[in-house]
């Protein structure tokens, strides 16, 4: 079926290092994909979104490529702020039948001065 | 422009006992969608409604079952709640028709006691 996999956190760096969160998924037909942010207590924010492929999202200095050779849309920023500490769920949201949203387990951040 | 609104915030039941939730999509949208999020897990689709009718359904009980209005808000509305049900309850809204990202509310916390 449909899935999303994204690797396990949570990932701890320093600020202004690199930082690549991987996300592959597995989709009948030509999914859109997604990044979403969510910060502690609240609901989710797109980051960013690519709908085919060799498309590129970007967002706040975030930036993610859809790559169908590699069915992979990763996360990457060149430089984290503490303010980046959150937990971030890669996704893809079907585009036949109801169009529905499957999430990855989420990876989450933490940011240190 | 309001984007996705739900209410309530907050909210605590026992259980055996019913709840409604409620949730007014993002202006212009047509579709609404509900997802329940445990602590520390991904958000899991429950359900999507459109022109009224539930069009898609999760692996959910009967326990859950919805209402979409002729202004395209929604409800979610769970009976016999189980402990199990405690969790962030997210609303999100889209236009059907469309590669169009779903926009998030910030969800209704549930404990069930």
């Amino acid at each position: 079926g449909d899935s999303v996999t994204q690797m396990e956190g949570p990932v701890t760096l320093s600020e202004e290092a690199f930082l690549t969160i991987n996300c592959t998924y597995t989709a009948t037909g030509y999914p859109s994909l997604f990044w979403y942010v969510q910060y502690p207590g609240e609901g989710l924010q797109l980051l960013l979104k690519a709908t085919k492929a060799d498309d590129k999202g970007s967002n706040k200095g975030f930036e993610a490529t859809y790559r169908k050779e590699t069915t992979s849309f990763h996360l990457e920023k060149g430089s984290v702020q503490v303010s980046d500490s959150a937990v971030y769920f890669c996704a893809l949201r079907l585009n036949t039948g109801g169009f529905k949203t499957i999430f990855g387990a989420g990876t989450r951040l933490f940011v240190k001065a | 422009d309001a984007g996705v609104t739900q209410s309530p915030t907050h909210l605590i039941k026992t259980r055996g006992q019913q709840v409604t939730l409620r949730c007014s999509p993002k202006s212009g949208h047509d579709t609404v969608s509900w997802y329940q999020q445990a602590l520390g897990q991904e958000p899991q689709f429950i359900f999507q409604y459109y022109e009224e009718e539930e069009r898609q359904r999760g692996n959910f009980p009967d326990r859950f079952s919805g209402h979409q209005f002729p202004n395209y808000s929604s409800e979610l509305n769970v009976n016999a709640l189980l402990l199990g049900d405690s969790a962030l309850y997210l609303c999100a809204s889209s236009l059907r028709l469309a590669k169009n990202i779903q926009y998030f509310g910030a969800g209704t916390r549930l404990s069930v006691l």
